[in-house]
């Protein structure tokens, strides 16, 4: 099973929007509606920050926004702040009976 | 709030296996998915398998399969995630995660470095 699409890194001024694509197939991101978003700091463990393509768990800023178009996922993230620069991770579930992520996007807040 | 804590780090030589321990603490331990996810450094995340307590039956990724082993004990809330037959590229923080909603891992332990080196 390969990793799920993601650009390598994705950079943006304060204040600005940002969005960042996961592209799986018809078995993972496509067919099934168990998209999940992870914020990852240097050093820290990941956070979920968007579960079932587009639902934020509580406490989470709604500044952050999932949505999906096909076998493409997209976490859009509204008003850049200095403290969303992270990795940010995707994940779905797969036909194969497995989880699978993407490679990870590193996003600058310049 | 659910919180996982994890084992401290290891230093292993190849060939050996390695035990990480997860306790769970604040939630419903039982009925919700354990999943082990690594990390290489400087790399991405590796989903390695998961188990639902309740259920006792563990799935492994297809790349681990043969080489690890996830259990839990429900008596006392932990999971455990065992790895066999060590070598250089199995060096990683290897992270706990529990998931409330199906499609996504909610709680995640602090992680356990694992290094392997002769």
């Amino acid at each position: 099973q390969s990793a799920l699409t993601q650009p390598a890194s994705v950079s943006g001024s304060p204040g600005q929007s940002i969005t960042i694509s996961c592209t799986g197939i018809s078995s993972d991101v496509g067919g099934y509606n168990y998209v999940s978003w992870y914020q990852q700091h240097p050093g820290k463990a990941p956070k979920l920050m968007i579960y079932d393509v587009s639902n934020r768990p509580s406490g989470v800023s709604n500044r952050f926004s999932g949505s999906k178009s096909g076998n493409t996922a997209s976490l859009t993230i509204s008003g850049l702040q200095a403290e969303d620069e992270a990795d940010y991770y995707c994940s779905s579930y797969t036909s194969s009976i497995l989880w699978v992520f993407g490679g990870g996007t590193k996003l600058t807040v310049l | 709030q659910v919180q996982l804590v994890q084992s401290g780090a290891e230093v292993k030589k190849p060939g050996s296996s390695v035990k990480v321990s997860c306790k769970a603490s604040g939630g419903t331990f039982s009925s919700y998915a354990i999943s082990w996810v690594r990390q290489a450094p400087g790399q991405g995340l590796e989903w390695m398998g998961g188990i639902i307590p309740i259920l006792g039956t563990a799935n492994y990724a297809q790349k681990f399969q043969g080489r690890v082993t996830i259990i839990t004990d429900e008596s006392t809330s932990t999971a455990y995630m065992e790895l066999s037959s060590l070598r250089s590229e199995d060096t990683a923080v290897y992270y706990c995660a529990q998931g409330y909603n199906y499609g996504s891992f909610d709680y995640w332990g602090q992680g356990t470095l694992v290094t392997v080196s002769s």
